[in-house]
């Protein structure tokens, strides 16, 4: 069974640049949740998308969105590029919009390092 | 405002002793607290939870104790195994059915064998 896959790996965009990170739950997956984390900290919250819907937003400014499409993947859009947002952009799937008692799964992540 | 802190940054243990990972919170509406462990270039493995009703959660080698009153809670592993050296974070949501989890900064245990 495939788990959660992201794409790319890693990029390396240049500050004021745009860019769209990619996401495919496990299969029968229908919740999507991204998170942000950077270096020497843990993961914090970005969305979480459920049925394409939002479900929740974490502190981010507005130059970060999302969403999910019929297939439950998920596209995470960043606009205007800020040395800050250097980050492993990680991809969490549940079964449900409750993650239930499992916990989410994670994909490896997108190493973003903007320059 | 880190509401989820692990004091600890890394932790080294000999194989076959008990490794203590610890986690503090400060939100006191946190309700389910989970523990997730992560390999170098992997996302996050879910190891354990435990909700806010029960004060402990056995799963084979691994334990987690939950201390409301100290807001407190503590991943132990016993016995330690080489393969369980990573950065192990702690995490809270403030319900079970709420999405957003709040993570600690992580632990690296290193199991020396």
């Amino acid at each position: 069974d495939a788990g959660v896959t992201q794409s790319p790996t890693h990029l390396i965009k240049t500050r004021g640049q745009q860019v769209t990170l990619r996401c495919s739950p496990i299969s029968g997956h229908k919740s999507v949740s991204w998170y942000q984390q950077v270096l020497g900290q843990g993961p914090q919250f970005i969305f979480q998308y459920y049925e394409k819907e939002e479900r929740g937003r974490g502190n981010f400014p507005d130059r970060f969105s999302a969403r999910q499409f019929p297939n439950y993947s998920s596209e995470l859009n960043v606009n205007a590029l800020l040395l800050g947002d250097s980050a492993l952009y990680l991809c969490a799937s549940s079964i449900s919009e409750d993650r239930g008692l499992y916990g989410y799964t994670f994909g490896s992540g997108t190493r973003l390092t903007v320059v | 405002d880190q509401q989820v802190k692990q004091n600890s940054p890394s932790l080294s243990v000999q194989e076959g002793r008990i490794s203590i990972l610890n986690c503090d919170y400060t939100n006191s509406m946190f309700d389910y607290f989970l523990w997730y462990k992560k390999y170098p270039a992997e996302g996050p493995t879910f190891l354990i939870s435990i909700s806010s009703i029960k004060d402990k959660n056995e799963d084979g080698r691994f334990t987690v104790f939950l201390n409301k009153s100290a807001k407190h809670l503590s991943l132990h592993i016993v016995p330690s195994q080489p393969g369980d050296s990573a950065v192990y974070f702690c995490a809270a949501s403030l319900n079970f059915g709420n999405e957003k989890l709040t993570f600690g900064t992580g632990t690296r245990l290193t199991i020396i064998p």
